[in-house]
């Protein structure tokens, strides 16, 4: 069974401030690892994904997350906040490059203080 | 190309009623998932369709089911409404092997 942790439910940052959010997960094969970000009343967007290439990942919006298999990690950063990076995160795992049936976080509510 | 697309937005039911929503896939996408999100449970898989037929399923009970047409658009349903079936309904699609987009979303309230 897969499974990943969120570290913070919420998160509070000023803007210009480093991004970090935290991903830990459990997977007994090898893992392919996402994040989205959600915006209010909206659906799920792509940030960025890993899929066994590269253990740096960037994504879009100046995101970018590190695959680090002896922690099972996988941090979402990003080294300064906007005010429009304020949303709610997800990382999820799956088990299978299609990546079908993602086993999501909590989330992390994400706060920019100006 | 246009997005995942799922209709209603919104729908108000009350409790023993059934509901039917619906999710049309990024065009040339065969495989369409099926996800609830709620405050106290998060983001849980109900059921995956590829080519007409489900592929997966989660841990959810047999009120909850769905079904893919030969256009790869699909609906879920869910029979005898409770409260707790209040959430937002999110369908995602993909092609061969690669990442699930995802729709905005139908909003169910259960009264």
């Amino acid at each position: 069974a897969q499974s990943v942790t969120q570290l913070g439910s919420h998160v509070s940052v000023s803007e210009g401030a480093l991004v970090l959010l935290r991903c830990n997960y459990s997977s007994s094969v090898p893992p392919y690892l996402f994040w989205y970000v959600q915006y209010p009343n909206q659906g799920l967007q792509l940030l960025l994904k890993y899929t066994s290439a590269a253990t740096l990942v960037k994504g879009i919006n100046g995101f970018e997350a590190e695959f680090k298999k002896r922690e099972t990690s996988f941090h979402l950063t990003k080294p300064s906040a906007h005010m429009s990076d304020a949303a709610e995160y997800f990382c999820a795992v799956s088990d299978r490059r299609g990546a079908q049936k993602l086993v999501f976080g909590q989330g992390t509510r994400l706060t920019i203080n100006p | 190309k246009a997005g995942v697309t799922q209709t209603p937005r919104y729908l108000i039911k009350t409790r023993g009623q059934q509901v039917t929503l619906s999710c049309s896939p990024i065009s040339g996408h065969r495989s369409v998932s099926w996800y609830q999100q709620t405050p106290g449970q998060g983001l849980q898989f109900l059921f995956e369709y590829f080519s007409e037929t489900q592929r997966n399923k989660g841990n959810f009970p047999g009120r909850f089911s769905g079904r893919q047409f030969s256009n790869s658009r699909s609906e879920m349903n869910v029979s005898t409404l409770e409260l707790g079936d209040s959430a937002l309904y999110l369908c995602a699609s993909s092609g061969y092997q690669e990442t699930q987009y995802f729709g905005p979303g139908t909003r169910l309230l259960v009264l």
